[in-house]
Parts: structure tokens; C-alpha cells; sequence
């Protein structure tokens, strides 16, 4: 398997643009998760869907951020407008059904510059 | 609700040295935990994990003994290379949070030579 996939890797927008982030996870996994990291707050998580539904999306800073995954292999995130406070580096990870010791698989991120 | 407390970095060390670091967590019941390791311009990527009181995980010369009665996972490992340079992370999954991953503030590790 190709492991999570992410795009785009990089991405740089003008403040109050749309941006679309892509996730595909591994094939059969059931959880998949969106985290945002900055050098202030670290690794934040923003929601995490089971089985295609959002179960947790208390993380999700504002209205201008949403998050769907319309089947089992891709999900997106989207900021709209956006600002350069949202600049930062976004992950998607994907794990198994739990069973407590099943590890989350990242990927590579996809960086965001507001400017 | 369940939490991971991690050593504040940044921690920087030349080669051959010994590191440590201390990664304690808050969870009701029985949490899986694990610490996953980030290279520069990377995504995170697991470096081992424990799932029950008193196991040891081990990968690549890391060490971390999941400790219940002082709820504590350290990491370790007794001899450093340049190529350790990277950010740690010490995390904890459970049933108690339907599963979902917490993650500590990440320890920034810089090795010289």
C-alpha cells in the first residue's frame, strides 16, 4: 500500500481564498483523522470520522473550517475564506478499527501558507 | 479526559550521548501508548508502542516501559546519532475516548557531532 496520501504538499493562497486539502487513507481503514501543527500550539487535533462520519469535530477552530469524507478512501478540508493565521502544516492519518494497540498512519502533510 | 504531558524541549545532545525523554499521561482505564518519531519536512511515523503495564517497546535502539503505578512511558535510548535529530512524540490511545489519539507537545531533539 502507498500509505496516506496528501495533496497537494504545498500550498500558498491569498488571504480570504478557498483552499481544498486531500486526504486518501489506506485502503480498509475505518478512522481517519485531520491534525494541524504550528510551532504555538503543536499537533492539534481538528476532527476524526469513523467509518465515513464525523464522530469528533470539537477541534475545528472556527465556521470557516469544515471537513467531509463522502466514501471510505478520500476526505477533504477546506478553509474558506482563509487567513494567515491558518498557515501551518496539515496531516491526515488513517488507522484500523481499534483494537487498542492500532497505530494511526500519517502522511506526508500538506503546508499551508495564508499570506 | 485522557492527556499526555511530555519534557519541555528543546534538548540537544552530541553523539554517543544518552537520551531521555519523560513523557507521563492521564487516562481512565487502560490506554495503548506510544511515541512516534517526525524528520525534518516529514509526517509523524511511529517508533514503537506498548499496550499493557509493564511491556517494552523497542525499535531502532528506543526504549519505553509503559509504567502504570507512575502512569509514565519515558523513552530512552543509550547511544545517539546525528541521524536521531528529529521531534518526539508521546501519545495514548483508549477505549474511554473512543479510541482517538492524544498527543503530548512533541520534544525537539538536535544532535551534534
Amino acid at each position: 500500500d502507498a500509505g496516506v496520501i496528501q495533496s497537494p504538499r504545498h500550498e500558498v493562497t491569498e488571504m480570504g481564498q478557498e483552499v481544498t486539502l486531500r486526504c486518501k487513507p489506506i485502503s480498509g481503514h475505518d478512522y481517519l483523522f485531520w491534525y494541524r501543527q504550528t510551532m504555538m500550539r503543536g499537533l492539534e487535533l481538528l476532527i476524526y470520522f469513523n467509518n465515513n462520519v464525523p464522530i469528533d469535530d470539537s477541534g475545528m477552530p472556527e465556521d470557516r473550517f469544515s471537513a467531509k469524507m463522502p466514501n471510505a478512501s478520500f476526505s477533504t478540508l477546506k478553509i474558506q475564506p482563509s487567513e494567515p493565521r491558518d498557515s501551518a502544516v496539515y496531516f491526515c492519518a488513517s488507522s484500523l478499527v481499534p483494537v487498542m494497540n492500532t497505530e494511526a498512519f500519517f502522511g506526508q502533510g500538506t503546508r499551508l501558507t495564508v499570506v | 479526559g485522557d492527556s499526555v504531558t511530555q519534557m519541555e524541549g528543546p534538548v540537544t545532545l552530541s553523539e554517543e550521548a544518552f537520551l531521555t525523554i519523560n513523557c507521563t499521561y492521564t487516562a481512565t482505564g487502560y490506554p495503548s501508548l506510544f511515541w512516534y518519531v517526525q524528520y525534518p519536512g516529514e509526517g509523524l511515523q511511529l517508533l514503537l508502542k506498548a499496550t499493557k503495564a509493564d511491556d517494552k517497546g523497542s525499535n531502532k535502539g528506543f526504549e519505553a516501559t509503559y509504567r502504570k503505578e507512575t502512569t509514565s512511558f519515558h523513552l530512552e535510548k543509550g547511544s545517539v546519532q546525528v541521524s536521531d535529530s528529529a521531534v518526539y512524540f508521546c501519545a495514548l490511545r483508549s477505549t474511554s475516548n473512543d479510541y482517538k489519539l492524544s498527543f503530548g507537545a512533541g520534544t525537539t531533539v538536535t544532535v551534534r557531532a
